[in-house]
Order: C-alpha cells, then sequence, then structure tokens
C-alpha cells in the first residue's frame, strides 16, 4: 500500500503570512507528483505537475519544489490571501501501480485578515 | 469549452439500493478515473477508464463497477448499498492515462445511503 503523508494536516495563517507545507512520498517508482487546490464547494484544481528531481513550478504567489530522491515536495504560498483559503492536496503517480494516483489526505489552509 | 459534468449532484438511496453515477468528461479526454471521498479519508481511488477499457482498479468491493462508452463517458455502479458507502464520488479526466497528465475534477456526486 502507497503511503503520500501531508503535513500538517491544517494551518491557520494571517492575510500577508508566507506558508508552506510537506507532501512525502515512495521514493521509489516515482513517475510524478501532483498538486491541487480545492476549495470548498468546488471541485480540485490542478496547481503543479512535477516530473523530475528538483523541478520549481510557480503559479502567481504559490511555488513547489520536488525532490524524488529523498520522497518530499514542498508548496509555498508567499504572502498569503483570504482567496487561498482552501484545502491542498498533493498526488503521487507512480510506475507499476496499480493506481491511478494516491492522493494524500491534504492540508486544510485558513487565511484570516 | 465545457468542463467535467457530473450528475445527478445528489442522491439519497437506501440500504441494499444500487446506484448508478455519470460522468461526461471534457471534449477530447480519454481517461475517466473515479474517486470516493469519505470524512477524514483522502481521495481513495477506484478505477480508471481509457478507451473503454479498464486499466486500474483500487481496493473496493466487488460491488463497486464502472464502464466507459465509445464517447469517453463513464458510469460507476455501485450495487447492494451499504451505510459506509455515503461519501462524496469524484471523477476527473484527463487527456491520456498516463500519470504525469493533470486531472480535471467534476462537481461530485453527494451520495447519502441511510
Amino acid at each position: 500500500i502507497l503511503n503520500v503523508e501531508q503535513s500538517p494536516q491544517s494551518l491557520h495563517v494571517q492575510e500577508g503570512d508566507s506558508t508552506n507545507f510537506t507532501c512525502s512520498f515512495p521514493s521509489s517508482n516515482f513517475y510524478a507528483l501532483h498538486w491541487y487546490r480545492w476549495e470548498t464547494a468546488k471541485s480540485p484544481e490542478a496547481l503543479f505537475v512535477m516530473t523530475l528531481n528538483g523541478d520549481e513550478k510557480k503559479k502567481g504567489r504559490i511555488s513547489a519544489t520536488l525532490n524524488t530522491k529523498e520522497g518530499y515536495s514542498y508548496l509555498y504560498i508567499k504572502g498569503s490571501q483570504p482567496e487561498d483559503s482552501a484545502t491542498y492536496l498533493c498526488a503521487f503517480g507512480g510506475t507499476g501501480t496499480a493506481s491511478k494516483l494516491t492522493f494524500g489526505t491534504g492540508t486544510r489552509l485558513q487565511v484570516t485578515l | 469549452k465545457a468542463g467535467v459534468t457530473q450528475t445527478p449532484r445528489y442522491l439519497i438511496k437506501t440500504r441494499g439500493q444500487q446506484v448508478t453515477l455519470s460522468c461526461s468528461p471534457i471534449s477530447g479526454h480519454r481517461s475517466v478515473s473515479w474517486y470516493q471521498q469519505t470524512p477524514g479519508q483522502g481521495l481513495q481511488f477506484l478505477f480508471e477508464y481509457f478507451s473503454e477499457t479498464q486499466r486500474n482498479k483500487g481496493n473496493f468491493p466487488g460491488r463497486f463497477s464502472g464502464r466507459q462508452f465509445s464517447n469517453s463517458r463513464s458510469e460507476m455502479n455501485v450495487s447492494t448499498l451499504e451505510l459506509g458507502d455515503s461519501a462524496l464520488y469524484l471523477c476527473a479526466s484527463s487527456l491520456s492515462h498516463r500519470e504525469n497528465e493533470k486531472l480535471f475534477f467534476g462537481s461530485g456526486t453527494q451520495l447519502s445511503v441511510l
């Protein structure tokens, strides 16, 4: 059974704070690592898909890094805004696995004024 | 371009009944995967269909089944419903079955089993 862990489980920050979350995944049979943002009452929306060790992706104030050798990825949000409030999911795609993607349980971020 | 459409949005059933959920992918997407979300759990993979063939199946009992039609629309069926089947069921489409393709999710079907 694949284990994809996310930490922290939840986070409460003030507007303007920068924050980061961690996703840990198996370091063997790696193919891709996805990040999704899931706002309440909406559908999960893809942020990044990363495939190479050392990959760094950026979208506005959000960025992500990938370390496939040690099996972790970080998601950073710079200058958090209330509209960043959401659950952030990571998902591991491996070679030879029985699952399309294995999702973590998510980090729930709440940004207050 | 229309997004992924799931119907119905909400469903209430009783134990022992069966249910069919529908998913229409984004035009041109050939892969449809299904996930179950229950409180406290991450998205649990149910199955994936690509070109009308089931590629992968998650660790769910045989009561959960699915299929994909030639137009890539997919249905999942749950027979002999149990209380524990109450969950949000999400489908997602992607261009191909490759794991480096981003998924586009529907709004989900919220199933309540009484």
